[in-house]
């Protein structure tokens, strides 16, 4: 069974720095992109940041772009985001999410359940 | 950017009914097209992949379809379990997704 498992949400300073940790289970994890997507109190969805399986490439979305650093370590089954420069703006749920397939285009079939990033003075 | 679109922002509708909810996109998104269902305090569920691919466990009651612009997510005979948000996305430019403002079904 897939399972991915977020960590590393809390409460910061704007300006603060944050790693979020997602521990996959359950699939060949380097054989799968991912994805960090938010959600801010009672909006939307936003897709955050990509990488790829390997590893070798990374992907940010305008907003984030300078600021947060998408990794993983596949020997950890693991996938981080490194989060400097907080704002307030940034505070939402922050999901993981398994790409379905190897494809670009492919959609997320797997997602946790989330971990919360509050940035506040 | 592509922007996503969707319609109507809510709706109300009783169990039994047939709903349907669109999604536009701002330039062609060819049949990268996905739906989500999210529920609350819950992740969002993969229900419908590439415009018209049913994910595997979800029911045959949601069906997906369109192509280039225009989509839409119909759910056939609502079920009390299906009040929830749907979200659509494109992932034509991925792995930069876009994601639409979500549809909020809620019981009449």
């Amino acid at each position: 069974e897939v399972q991915l498992l977020e960590s590393g949400g809390g409460l910061v300073q704007p300006g603060g720095s944050l790693r979020l940790s997602c521990a996959a289970t359950g699939f060949t994890f380097s054989s799968y992109g991912m994805s960090w997507v938010r959600q801010a109190p009672g909006k939307g969805l936003e897709w955050v940041s990509g990488i790829s399986g390997s590893g070798g490439s990374t992907f940010y979305a305008d907003s984030v772009k300078g600021r947060f650093t998408i990794s993983r370590d596949n020997s950890k089954n693991t996938l981080y985001l490194q989060m400097n420069s907080l704002r307030a703006e940034d505070t939402a749920l922050y999901y993981c999410a398994k790409k379905r397939g190897s494809e670009s285009y492919d959609a997320f079939d797997y997602w946790g359940q989330g971990t919360l990033v509050i940035v506040s003075s | 950017d592509i922007q996503m679109t969707q319609s109507p922002s809510s709706l109300s509708a009783s169990v039994g009914d047939r709903v349907t909810i669109t999604c536009r996109a701002s330039q062609s998104v060819s049949t990268y097209l996905n739906w989500y269902q999210q529920k609350p305090g819950k992740a969002p569920k993969l229900l419908i992949y590439t415009a018209s691919g049913l994910q595997s466990g979800v029911p045959s009651r949601f069906s997906g379809s369109g192509s280039g612009t225009d989509f839409t997510l119909t759910i056939s005979g609502l079920q009390p379990e299906d009040f929830a948000t749907y979200y659509c996305q494109q992932s034509y430019s991925g792995p930069l997704y876009t994601f639409g403002q979500g549809t909020k079904l809620e019981i009449k």
